[in-house]
């Protein structure tokens, strides 16, 4: 059974910090990884999808690695804002059949203090 | 392009009432998840549609069902409402196609006293 972690469970950081959020996975059999953000009381915000073929993926100050033969994955946050603070989310994505069910970690919870 | 739209965004019910829940995916997408959300368990997938059939289904018993439509908008129906069944639902949007991303609405959040 695929198990999804992610630590620390909770950071806080001064602005402008660089900082890596970990997600790890039990069964290394993936297709994708997604990382999401959330604020409180709200729904998800799609950050990056890494196909199980890709080793990372960038989107402005933001980049995710994946390692899928240690079963673990990294999101990097470039230069920290207090807009950052919310909470991150990994999920992984076990086959090309299951489209929709995606397997998440409990998150780590981001406080960037100006 | 419209995002994924969830309706109502707030509900209180009560015990053994039943309840509804909407979602409205992106226009061209044809696969619809539903995730439920606690403080305890995190996100839990529910059941996934694509094409007005049920593609995948969670853990989750007989009281949580769903439909789709044939415009791909879904219905989420929980019967005999229990306390534990409050939770922040939220519905999820992809083209249904392998190499799709998922766009999440901005979740119904259900109160049952």
């Amino acid at each position: 059974k695929q198990e999804v972690t992610q630590i620390p469970a909770a950071l806080s950081v001064p602005e402008g910090e660089n900082l890596v959020l970990n997600c790890s996975f039990t069964d290394s059999a993936i297709y994708n990884l997604q990382w999401f953000r959330q604020d409180p009381g709200k729904g998800l915000t799609s950050l990056l999808l890494i196909q199980s073929s890709q080793r990372e993926q960038t989107s402005g100050r933001l980049n995710a690695s994946l390692d899928k033969s240690s079963g673990r994955s990294t999101l990097y946050i470039a230069a920290s804002q207090p807009g950052d603070s919310a909470t991150y989310l990994c999920a992984v994505r076990r086959d090309s059949s299951n489209t929709g069910k995606l397997i998440f970690g409990q998150g780590t919870t981001l406080q960037v203090k100006p | 392009k419209a995002g994924v739209t969830q309706t109502p965004r707030y509900l209180i019910k009560t015990r053994g009432q039943q309840v509804t829940l909407s979602c409205s995916p992106i226009s061209g997408h044809r696969s619809v998840s539903w995730y439920q959300q606690t403080p305890g368990q995190g996100l839990q997938f529910l059941f996934e549609y694509f094409s007005e059939t049920q593609r995948n289904k969670g853990n989750f018993p007989g009281r949580f069902s769903g439909r789709q439509f044939s415009n791909s908008r879904s219905e989420m129906n929980v019967s005999t409402l229990e306390l534990g069944d409050s939770a922040l639902y939220l519905c999820a949007s992809s083209s249904g196609l392998a190499f799709n991303e998922q766009f999440f609405g901005p979740g119904t959040r259900l109160t049952v006293l």
